[in-house]
């Protein structure tokens, strides 16, 4: 019965690399979320994602960014160049249809810190 | 301004104390309230789920929302040492999917 699986959960980049992190959804749950936690700051949106589509890319910076979910395989968030800013805990959640309700299965998260 | 606010606390009390938790909001649009936990390292639990305004009991639990008054809160009775942890509230719209909005959390210290 496994939950949300995130993985590296920990990372660590220099300035100017690239940072991959990977989630694989709860047994039959087919939409997928990513939120960044900040120091001393709450979950903040940042991407939406069905198979092979992206639903919702609002809270996504625009530059360096970028999220995708294969047909098959986890999803993917990955940070291009990375900077001291990008430092922080990444969760990923899942649900089982597009929820209405909020009702999300949060992973454990990935922690980048960038030296 | 922020659409949600949370006190962070850090809030500290004795075993066996009732815990209030609340939070603030600014977007009159939304419908659906919940309450995660999250230990510390660890990823958010849904404790709580309430659709609009209204009461909601689990266990030791209840959540409320208020939304002419834009407030909720969620109360714990009976606190226990391994309810210490941060409680984070968060809000969304009808058709907005998983896009949830999360206030700041409170850290809770439940002390035996």
């Amino acid at each position: 019965n496994a939950g949300v699986m995130q993985n590296p959960r920990h990372l660590v980049r220099r300035r100017g690399q690239e940072a991959r992190l990977r989630c694989s959804p709860m047994k039959g749950h087919s939409h997928v979320y990513w939120y960044r936690q900040l120091p001393e700051e709450g979950l903040k949106f940042m991407v939406y994602l069905q198979k092979e589509n992206i639903i919702d890319e609002s809270g996504m910076p625009k530059e360096r960014f970028s999220a995708e979910f294969p047909k098959e395989g986890p999803s993917i968030l990955r940070i291009q160049q990375v900077v001291r800013g990008d430092s922080a805990a990444y969760f990923c959640a899942s649900s089982p249809q597009g929820s209405g309700t909020g009702e999300l299965f949060f992973g454990e998260g990935s922690r980048l810190t960038v030296l | 301004q922020k659409e949600v606010e949370q006190d962070p606390g850090p809030l500290s009390v004795p075993e066996g104390a009732i815990v209030s938790l609340n939070c603030t909001y600014s977007n009159s649009a939304f419908q659906y309230f919940m309450w995660y936990r999250q230990y510390s390292r660890k990823g958010p639990e849904l404790l709580m789920y309430t659709y609009s305004s209204g009461n909601k009991e689990d266990g030791r639990f209840t959540a409320q929302v208020d939304k002419s008054s834009k407030y909720i809160s969620l109360f714990i009775r009976d606190s226990q040492p391994s309810d210490s942890a941060t409680y984070l509230c968060a809000m969304s719209v009808d058709n907005q999917g998983g896009k949830l909005i999360f206030g700041q959390g409170t850290e809770l210290s439940v002390k035996p």
